[in-house]
């Protein structure tokens, strides 16, 4: 199993380009997610599939879109992009959201990251 | 204030240390909770789930304080290859990360 593959690893853009990120799981599991990482700011939601057919916003979704495409890929698009979003972009999956009893909940797994820059 | 909240370090200790992390969160109603691993330039990576009751994955041990609203991650016997950063996870439906702690381990 791959896990959880994206692509592409790196990606630079000018101001005002647009590109999309894919990510794909191989793992069967109901949810994904797209974060991004900036230094002391930890892993920020941008955006959420928690099953097939379905996208929510997270705590950082401006200026992001996603596709559900079907159950194994979710991409992240960047329609303008801004210098701004010069970040390192995790894709995640899990079984299903949410917790259960006695504090156990639904481990997410990463893929490998992209690292954009915009100029 | 942030909604998860560690210590950046960093913490520089020799091998065969014991060391300790904290990370405290604001949610009272959160669900459930996790540490992470990240290495340098890489993934975050499930170290090991924090149960209500406290668990233990060899040098390792996770606990829970609910009261006072923190997990900890207890690192037994370091190793070289423990050096990493160490991301603490709080999920009330969506996951929220802490900002990580910087563990270096030297011979």
């Amino acid at each position: 199993n791959a896990g959880v593959t994206q692509t592409p690893k790196f990606q630079v853009l000018k101001t005002g380009q647009s590109m999309t990120l894919q990510c794909a799981q191989d793992m069967n599991h109901n949810s994904m997610y797209w974060y991004r990482q900036d230094p002391g700011m930890g892993l920020r939601l941008i955006y959420y599939s928690a099953s097939e057919g379905t996208t929510d916003k997270g705590e950082v979704p401006n200026g992001y879109n996603v596709s559900r495409l079907n159950k194994r890929e979710f991409s992240l698009r960047l329609e303008s992009a801004a210098p701004s979003q010069t970040s390192v972009y995790f894709c995640a999956s899990s079984e299903a959201r949410g917790g259960l009893a006695g504090g156990r909940g639904y481990e997410q797994y990463f893929g490998p990251g992209t690292r954009l820059t915009v100029t | 204030r942030k909604e998860v909240e560690q210590d950046p370090g960093p913490f520089n200790v020799p091998e065969g240390a014991t060391v300790a992390f904290n990370c405290t969160y604001s949610n009272s109603a959160s669900q459930s909770f996790f540490w992470y691993r990240q290495d340098c330039r890489k993934e975050p990576k499930l170290l090991m789930s924090v149960y209500s009751s406290g668990n233990e994955d060899g040098r390792f041990t996770a606990q829970l304080n609910r009261a006072s609203q923190y997990i900890s991650l207890l690192i037994r016997d370091s190793k070289l290859s423990d050096s990493a950063t160490y991301l603490c996870a709080v999920n009330n439906n969506d996951m929220r990360f802490g900002a990580g702690t910087r563990l270096t381990v030297k011979p």
